[in-house]
């Protein structure tokens, strides 16, 4: 059974500072990666995909990507209480054509 | 575009009735996904179209649910009959295909309680 594994969290981060998510996989063979952020109540919304190791920056969000620990975190910097939110992690299957979740980091950036 | 288009927003329903949900993709979008989310379990996929043809139908709990997809613009998710332990939303998400699948666009989801 392909595992994505995430702390449920909650974190807590004040505003204004850089809040880490962390993630890690089971898969050695995957090759694609993705954050998706789902506000209560709401459907998820992908916010990242990272296809190679190292970095990857979009505004304040970063992806970092190390295939080698089977390891993928986003970093959000210059918290804002609209960042509260629960933030998935997931993996595309190697060896199917699916995508994996993690069960979420419950994010709360407090003011 | 409007997004993935999902119908009915809530449904509430007594055990052992029928219950139909619907998803319309986005255009150009040939992978379809329908997904469950429950507290307890998370989001689990229960099954997935290429190109209106089902490609993994593994995750789907059993013989009381079935899918369709019979044009590029349209799906159905059925329940029959319907459980308590169905309850949960049901989210439809479509992407292109190859290596931008996991790049996937969720509707707003159908909220199902079964009774």
């Amino acid at each position: 059974q392909k595992e994505v594994e995430q702390n449920s969290g909650p974190l807590s981060v004040p505003e204004g500072a850089i809040a880490s998510l962390n993630c890690t996989y089971s898969d050695r063979g995957s090759q694609s990666f993705f954050w998706y952020r789902q506000y209560s109540g709401k459907s998820p919304e992908l916010i990242m995909s990272i296809y190679s190791n190292g970095d990857k920056e979009d505004g304040r969000f970063t992806a970092q990507l190390n295939k080698a620990s089977q390891y993928v975190s986003l970093l959000i910097r210059d918290s804002q209480p609209s960042d509260s939110a629960t933030y998935l992690c997931a993996v595309k299957d190697s060896s199917a054509s699916k995508i994996i979740f993690g069960s979420g980091t419950r994010l709360s950036i407090r003011p | 575009d409007a997004g993935v288009i999902q119908s009915p927003r809530h449904e509430v329903t007594e055990m052992g009735q029928e219950v139909t949900l619907r998803c319309k993709p986005i255009s150009g979008h040939n992978s379809l996904f329908w997904y469950r989310q429950t507290m307890m379990r998370g989001l689990e996929l229960l099954i997935y179209f290429n190109n209106n043809v089902p490609i993994d139908d593994s995750g789907m709990p059993e013989d009381r649910f079935s899918a369709k997809m019979p044009n590029a613009s349209f799906s159905t998710l059925k329940i029959q009959p319907s459980e308590p332990r169905d309850s949960a939303v049901y989210f439809c998400a479509s992407s292109l295909t190859g290596i931008k699948m996991g790049e996937q666009y969720f509707g707003p989801g159908t909220r199902l309680t079964v009774t």
